[in-house]
């Protein structure tokens, strides 16, 4: 299975401010996906990112909140714009291969 | 809106028995993931099994699916206070992208030595 990784770990913010999160992946994958999970809660799907297209986001989800890059095909960034403390949260990228969806180590997200 | 439901919600046992966790979901699936969450760290991928498969083994997880009864199970067998930890079962939906995970609210598992 492909080997995940994200930075930052975990960050502490303001309110107010934005924060971009990398996901960067050890081979060349054509999706990747944004998860967000709420403290107590299950995995939530935020955006599918393809190589050179826009962002596809889900119901709930708007591209001036979550901002998401895909440069090439095995980096991207998603973005949490404009911060509120309900965005506390962990957020996770994926892919997807033949033998599964496998994720990132996760992104602890505090908004203060 | 979730796809998948687990139970229970929650599950203690001692260190040596078995673990059964169960899934149900609303539509018709691809396939059936199962995870395991430590700790709200990152998600461990445990099985996939497809639609037109009704058990699969892996060390000490043993998966099953009743597509006619829109259900799957997860056992894990002489467990171990390091099992303890999150378990979600996810299914695949179309979406405008094609197809996305589903996620159920996850089985919380707590293995006591």
């Amino acid at each position: 299975s492909a080997v995940i990784s994200q930075k930052p770990s975990r960050d502490i913010c303001q309110r107010g401010t934005s924060l971009t999160i990398q996901c960067q992946v050890d081979s060349q994958v054509t999706m990747m996906f944004w998860y967000r999970q709420q403290p107590g809660q299950s995995l939530t799907l935020i955006a599918t990112a393809n190589q050179g297209s826009e962002a596809t986001y889900e119901s709930g989800f708007v591209i001036d909140k979550f901002p998401i890059s895909r440069p090439n095909l095995t980096f991207s960034t998603l973005t949490v714009s404009n911060m509120s403390p309900e965005d506390s949260s962990i957020y996770l990228c994926s892919v997807r291969q033949p033998t599964g969806e496998f994720f990132g180590p996760g992104t602890r997200l505090t908004v203060l | 809106s979730q796809q998948g439901e687990e139970d229970p919600q929650a599950l203690s046992i001692q260190e040596g028995e078995n673990a059964t966790m169960n899934c149900s979901y609303k539509t018709s699936i691809n396939n059936l993931q199962w995870y395991r969450q430590n700790s709200g760290r990152g998600l461990v991928h445990l099985i996939l099994i497809r639609s037109n498969e009704r058990e699969k083994h892996s060390g000490r997880l043993r998966v099953t699916l009743d597509t006619s009864k829109k259900s799957s199970s997860l056992l894990i067998t002489a467990s171990r206070a390091a099992d303890t930890a999150s378990y979600f079962c996810a299914t695949d939906a179309s979406n405008q992208a094609g197809t996305a995970l589903i996620f159920g609210k996850g089985t919380t598992l707590s293995v006591s030595s």
